[in-house]
């Protein structure tokens, strides 16, 4: 079974289009996260979210906005898409609480390509 | 501004050597130290992690090496193997931050048989 899962796993869409791509996990984690990894592998933390606060890294445009229907899910929805958010977004989760905090567990990833 | 930076960006290593990756940081709030592995085309997968109470965690053949004072830290692979092939990424995290994850730049780990 598939701990946390992403759809789609790639996506293609043009300049100014707004699209999503949702994240599941099945691990009975509170904690829900969203990377963006650039073409030279360097993965920054985008969101950091669970049932009580989000936490949005200041360097993320308001295009972005992470959505979060149940602890299960959280889904990452983007508008005005730009050349520059051609990246792999990648979900994680974690459990809360000293004793786990950071052990996150990261889903396969999107690769978002934008013409 | 990079928080947390990490050399060599890859590394070449014969099969049986010794592989280590260093890793160095500017915030002393952080108190969390992960290594993540990432093969082409999955999710990074933790690794071994240390807290700063500690100055050396090993877990088989992977070892992490902490320098409080001088702000670093290292991941030592032993007897390194091909599959041991992939990109390594340590990084760091403070306590009420949402628990999220500051990492380095990554590192090209391949193991030649």
């Amino acid at each position: 079974d598939t701990a946390v899962s992403q759809t789609p796993k790639y996506l293609v869409t043009q300049m100014g289009n707004d699209k999503s791509i949702k994240c599941e996990q099945n691990l009975g984690h509170d904690t829900m996260y969203w990377y963006k990894q650039d073409s030279k592998k360097f993965l920054k933390i985008m969101f950091s979210y669970n049932n009580k606060e989000l936490i949005i890294n200041e360097t993320v445009p308001n295009r972005f906005s992470p959505k979060s229907p149940d602890k299960a899910h959280l889904n990452l929805h983007i508008n005005s898409l730009e050349l520059g958010d051609s990246a792999v977004y990648f979900c994680a989760s974690s459990r809360t609480g000293l004793s786990f905090r950071n052990e996150q567990y990261f889903g396969p990833g999107t690769r978002l390509t934008v013409t | 501004q990079q928080q947390v930076k990490q050399s060599p960006q890859s590394l070449i290593v014969q099969k049986g050597g010794i592989s280590i990756i260093n890793c160095a940081y500017e915030n002393t709030a952080f108190d969390y130290f992960p290594w993540y592995q990432q093969f082409p085309g999955k999710g990074p997968a933790l690794l071994i992690a240390i807290r700063p109470d500690v100055s050396e965690k090993k877990e088989g053949r992977f070892t992490i090496s902490f320098n409080k004072s001088a702000k670093q830290f290292s991941l030592h692979i032993m007897d390194s193997q091909p599959g041991d092939s992939a990109t390594y990424f340590c990084a760091a995290s403070k306590n009420n931050a949402g628990n999220m994850l500051t990492f380095g730049g990554g590192t090209r780990l391949m193991v030649k048989p």
